[in-house]
């Protein structure tokens, strides 16, 4: 089966850095995904890494070590307005099918 | 091009009645994904389609639910004998091959009352 695990809250504050972790099961593997989803809105696609690694994207990063099954997401010089939940997914190389994990909802305190 | 769309944005139903929620994916995205989100919960997997077909029914949450594709575009998910237990926000989203990135609709809210 598929399974991944992301902490369920993470609180910081404006101006700083936080680190969202995921580790992830599959039977396949071809990627991990960040997406982000406002209160409300639907789900944004943030980056994807499908090699081991840093990616960077203006204030995010994320990285990937497939022998770990484990991945992060990093948000740096943090603003209010990146309060939100943020997900990860995999990409199940055998079907294709993209599993989400239960998302992170992070809170940024002034 | 235009996003993903669905409809209806809203859609409020007696328990027992059957609802349909349509999906427009961006043209040309081969894979097309049904999601349920309940109100602070994640993303629940319901199928997947690849063309027409659905390699995955198995998010299927019972046998009340049924989703086609025609033509590798649009796609319907009915839902027969609502339940309030369905009440949620179904999103779909689309993909180009095998991309994993998903751009994903605005929703559809269902209430079931």
């Amino acid at each position: 089966g598929q399974s991944l695990e992301q902490p369920s809250e993470v609180t910081a504050v404006e101006g700083a850095i936080v680190q969202i972790n995921c580790t992830y099961q599959t039977s396949g593997f071809y990627g991990l995904s960040w997406y982000q989803q406002h209160d409300g809105g639907a789900p944004t696609f943030l980056s994807y890494n499908g090699l081991d690694g840093l990616e960077e994207t203006g204030r995010f990063s994320s990285f990937l070590s497939r022998s770990d099954s484990y991945g992060y997401l990093l948000l740096q010089e943090l603003q209010m307005k990146d309060s939100a939940s943020y997900f990860c997914a995999v990409r199940d190389g055998r079907d294709d099918k993209i599993i989400f994990g239960k998302g992170t909802r992070l809170h940024i305190l002034p | 091009g235009a996003g993903v769309s669905q409809s209806p944005s809203n859609k409020v139903t007696e328990k027992g009645k059957d609802v349909e929620l349509r999906c427009d994916p961006i043209s040309g995205h081969t894979a097309l994904y049904w999601y349920r989100q309940s109100l602070g919960q994640g993303l629940e997997f319901l199928i997947y389609f690849q063309g027409n077909s659905a390699p995955d029914k198995s998010g299927l949450p019972s046998d009340r639910f049924s989703a086609e594709r025609t033509g590798g575009s649009v796609s319907t998910l009915t839902i027969q004998r609502t339940q309030q237990e369905d009440s949620a926000v179904y999103l779909c989203a689309s993909s180009f091959g095998g991309s994993a990135e998903q751009y994903f609709g605005p929703g559809t809210r269902l209430t079931v009352t």
